[in-house]
């Protein structure tokens, strides 16, 4: 079945400093969503990219998807404490019917 | 505003109870689903429903079933619970997009629920 991986699991940055986390599926995808769950929250939709390629930004928050549609990054520019949470990517297979599989999740952590 | 609740935000459960854990959401989604999120394995797909009476197994079905007899009403049902079943179960819905387009999701708060 479609696996999604994401890296690193944990991040810890000084804030100002960039953070980046990416995520790789096993499988072609037809779109990437990104989340943000805050501690002892529950995941809250960042974006949606679609397009083999695409960019989208979101003031200091960058998405990309790969060529290929298989991989996608998210990159934080100049890090603030309201940016700690866990980072979660979630595919669509392309084979699918709106089964959406959620990546691992990469944790970050913003040391003031 | 957009909401997703579940019926409760702890639970604890002895070993072999039926438990049910219920979710509605007021946004008239067509899609409804469950997951179960644990630390270092994101969160794992149990089941999801895109109409009434209807449910695809996800990644993880053993031990759980599913009902959804209304359209804003999704219930997961642990039929014998276990320790390992410990965990914190997430409800969420979404728009009925193009098909293998998927939507975006909005989730409830979660349940913590305890087996023990």
């Amino acid at each position: 079945g479609q696996q999604v991986m994401q890296i690193p699991q944990y991040q810890h940055v000084q804030e100002g400093e960039d953070f980046t986390t990416y995520c790789n599926s096993s499988t072609t995808l037809s779109n990437i969503q990104w989340y943000k769950q805050r501690p002892g929250g529950h995941p809250v939709f960042l974006i949606q990219l679609v397009k083999s390629g695409e960019v989208k930004k979101q003031k200091r928050l960058t998405f990309q998807f790969g060529e290929a549609k298989k991989n996608s990054s998210l990159h934080i520019t100049a890090t603030q404490t309201t940016d700690v949470g866990t980072y979660f990517c979630a595919g669509t297979d392309s084979g699918g019917y709106q089964k959406v599989t959620f990546g691992t999740g990469t944790k970050l952590q913003v040391i003031p | 505003d957009v909401k997703v609740t579940q019926s409760s935000r702890y639970l604890v459960k002895r070993t072999g109870e039926k438990v049910f854990l219920e979710c509605v959401q007021d946004m008239d989604h067509e899609n409804m689903f469950w997951y179960r999120q644990d630390p270092g394995l994101g969160l794992r797909l149990i089941y999801f429903s895109y109409d009434v009476k209807m449910k695809e197994k996800g990644d993880i079905p053993e031990g759980y079933s599913v009902s959804r007899e209304k359209k804003e009403r999704f219930s997961l049902i642990l039929e014998s619970a276990s320790t390992n079943q410990t965990s914190m179960y997430l409800c969420a819905s979404s728009e009925r997009g193009l098909a293998g387009v998927g939507l975006e999701q909005y989730f409830g708060p979660g349940t913590r629920l305890t087996v023990t």
